[in-house]
């Protein structure tokens, strides 16, 4: 079945640092990937998406690339704030014609002055 | 400014006891979804709504049921829990329910059963 892999936390950095989640995925078809947010007592919220190979997501100075001849989606950061201290969702849309979104089990991010 | 409300943020309940976490959105949200997150695991889709079409994940234990009474409002029930049905309880909305939708998350309800 469909499935995300994400690397395992916690990722400690310290400010300005480069940021990069590894995330890979295996699906049918041609899913959408996304990345989502947790920040500490928040729900999860979406942080960027992409829909097809070889597209860019991007937000809040967040990037993403659809590869899907790696099957993966990478996130990074090229200077991390204590602020994105969070932790970070890989996710898949399922096969079932609606947004299943299949996720990783999270990357614990935490950014020190 | 909240979107989507979970009440109660802690739920504590006993081994086999039923139990209802309650969801509410203000997004006027065509699909209502809920997931089961267990410590340090992925969040896992247990069933949605679209509009009144109830939705179950194959996989999902028959213990656990779910009502939707108006657009606003979505109930989940587990009607025995046990010690394993302790997790975050996360509910979610989408204006529809094309993979490329994004989803609007609660911030969650714990559940612990003692």
């Amino acid at each position: 079945g469909d499935s995300v892999t994400q690397m395992e936390g916690p990722v400690t950095l310290s400010e300005e640092a480069f940021l990069t989640i590894n995330c890979t995925y295996t699906a049918t078809g041609y899913p959408s990937l996304f990345w989502y947010v947790q920040y500490p007592g928040e729900g999860l919220q979406l942080l960027l998406k992409a829909t097809k190979a070889d597209d860019k997501g991007s937000n809040k100075g967040f990037e993403a690339t659809y590869r899907k001849e790696t099957t993966s989606f990478h996130l990074e950061k090229g200077s991390v704030q204590v602020s994105d201290s969070a932790v970070y969702f890989c996710a898949t849309s399922g096969a079932g014609g609606y947004n299943k979104l299949i996720f990783g089990a999270g990357t614990r991010l935490a950014v020190h002055p | 400014d909240a979107m989507v409300i979970q009440n109660p943020r802690y739920q504590v309940t006993q081994f086999g006891k039923p139990v209802t976490l309650s969801c509410s959105q203000t997004l006027n949200h065509n699909v209502m979804y809920w997931y089961q997150q267990k410590s340090s695991q992925a969040p896992k889709l247990l069933f949605h709504y679209y509009d009144k079409d109830f939705n179950n994940e194959a996989d999902t234990p028959d213990n656990f049921q779910s009502r939707r009474p108006n657009t606003s409002f979505c109930f989940l029930d587990i009607r025995s829990p046990g010690l394993g049905d302790a997790a975050m309880y996360l509910c979610a909305t989408s204006r529809d329910r094309g993979q490329d939708e994004k989803l609007f998350f609660g911030s969650g309800t714990q559940l612990s059963v003692l």
